[in-house]
């Protein structure tokens, strides 16, 4: 089945320690999202890929970074994770900028 | 900046019975809206949307009304079955984005 899929679905990393959570799918759609959701909010988007161009939100820190190497993979870099940054991260995908997304099953990110 | 709210948190419904979610939203420019529903430890899927330029849309149990005079949608799921219950996400697209409410828990009690 045409699917998104994230890695790890827990992930525990050390305060201040660099680390990557890797998204991949099958459905060669165009647009691959990153977005944080905190309990109880709702998912926040942190930036896009349309293709190879980046398009990161005005609010999102600079401590987070992404990669998209070919038209299947993306990554969320978080170079210094803080307490704060303890949250599920979604990948998600669209054939284009109109249509809905499909979600990967999500990450869970500890900071410890 | 466009918002959407969704003011219950969580729901509680007889299976059989209708389940009605609401979200309220703050700017009358937008593209159109979707519902998502979300099981524990999975990601969102994809429900249900309607454009600007309607007022309803229906597929199956599920029915989503838009009031533009009031920036109201509404979610209708009928009857609900124990499978419903999840978080339902109402999300506004614009800006070539999506922006999401903070979600409302659906019961449903056998």
């Amino acid at each position: 089945d045409a699917m998104v899929i994230q890695n790890p679905r827990y992930q525990v990393t050390q305060f201040g320690k660099p680390v990557t959570l890797s998204c991949s799918q099958t459905l060669n759609h165009n647009v691959m999202y990153w977005y944080q959701q905190k309990s109880s909010q709702a998912p926040k988007l942190l930036f896009h890929y349309y293709d190879k161009d980046f398009n990161n939100e005005a609010d999102t820190p600079d401590n987070f970074q992404s990669r998209r190497p070919n038209t299947s993979f993306c990554f969320l870099d978080i170079r210094s994770p803080g307490l704060g940054d303890a949250a599920m991260y979604l990948c998600a995908t669209s054939r284009d900028m109109r249509g809905s997304s499909t979600f990967g099953s999500g990450t869970r990110l500890t900071v410890v | 900046d466009q918002q959407v709210k969704q003011n219950s948190p969580s729901l509680s419904v007889q299976e059989g019975r209708i389940s009605i979610l609401n979200c309220d939203y703050t700017n009358s420019m937008f593209d159109y809206f979707l519902w998502y529903k979300k099981y524990p430890a999975e990601g969102p899927t994809f429900l249900i949307s309607i454009s600007s330029i309607k007022d309803k849309n229906e597929d199956g149990r599920f029915t989503v009304f838009l009031n533009k005079s009031a920036k109201h949608l509404s979610l209708h799921i009928v009857p609900s079955q124990p499978g419903d219950s999840a978080v339902y996400f109402c999300a506004y697209f614009g800006n070539e984005k999506l922006t999401f409410g903070t979600g409302t828990r659906l019961t449903i009690i056998p």
